[in-house]
């Protein structure tokens, strides 16, 4: 039972343009939420988070969204340049009282062209 | 920064045999995590450990323990190596709270 879901395995955009990145999580308790980059023989790098009291939290070209009614999870970057390509995963925070555990999307690979 | 240690980025191991990934971190954090990444399976985690001495079973526990003696330090053991525990192990951890969890680089464990 995925309780994050990330539906798109691979994106392609070009360079210059506009990524958007998504998720769904089926738990409307989960109260934080965050994105991961990760390289190929690497492990993921943390990109940014969201806490469930916010629906927009931005940092430099990264953007995340929230839609906590569609429990619907966005990344965008602009503008999506070639070192952006690579696996994305999204996450949230269980929903257990003292929960430490973060639940984590099966990835989305995206493609910038050149 | 945060720096997360894994002791082998590669590792090849003969099915049967007892295989320990070890996983340092630098920051006195409360919390760390073993997972496995697989293609279209995403992070899966298998045990993780919220102080030392404690641990708690992830989503796919079955075939591994782990050991935390240290608050620094925490090992995951395969019992008995099978083929099908080949895979990219991620270790990470992360502070009390909100907050994210650093990774290290993962360890490509290739069981014959």
């Amino acid at each position: 039972d995925q309780q994050v879901k990330q539906n798109s395995p691979s994106l392609s955009v070009q360079e210059g343009r506009i990524s958007i990145l998504n998720c769904d999580y089926t738990n409307s308790m989960f109260d934080y939420f965050l994105w991961y980059k990760k390289y190929p023989a690497e492990g993921p790098t943390f990109l940014i988070s969201i806490s469930s009291i916010k629906d927009k939290n931005e940092d430099g070209r990264f953007t995340v969204f929230l839609n906590k009614s569609a429990k619907h999870l966005s990344l965008h970057i602009v503008p999506s340049q070639p070192g952006d390509s690579a696996v994305y995963f999204c996450a949230a925070r269980g929903d257990q009282a003292g929960t430490y555990k973060y639940i984590f999307g099966t990835g989305t690979r995206l493609k910038v062209l050149a | 920064d945060v720096k997360v240690t894994q002791s082998s980025r590669y590792l090849v191991k003969r099915t049967g045999e007892k295989v320990f990934l070890e996983c340092v971190q630098d920051m006195d954090h409360e919390n760390m995590f073993w997972y496995r990444q697989d293609p279209g399976l995403g992070l899966r985690l298998i045990y993780f450990s919220y102080d030392v001495k404690m641990k708690e079973k992830g989503d796919i526990p079955e075939g591994y323990s782990v050991s935390r003696e240290k608050k620094e330090r925490f090992s995951l053991i395969l019992e008995s190596a099978s083929t099908n525990q080949t895979s990219m192990y991620l270790c990470a951890s992360r502070p009390l709270g909100n907050q994210p969890q650093h990774f290290g680089d993962g360890t490509r464990l290739s069981i014959l």
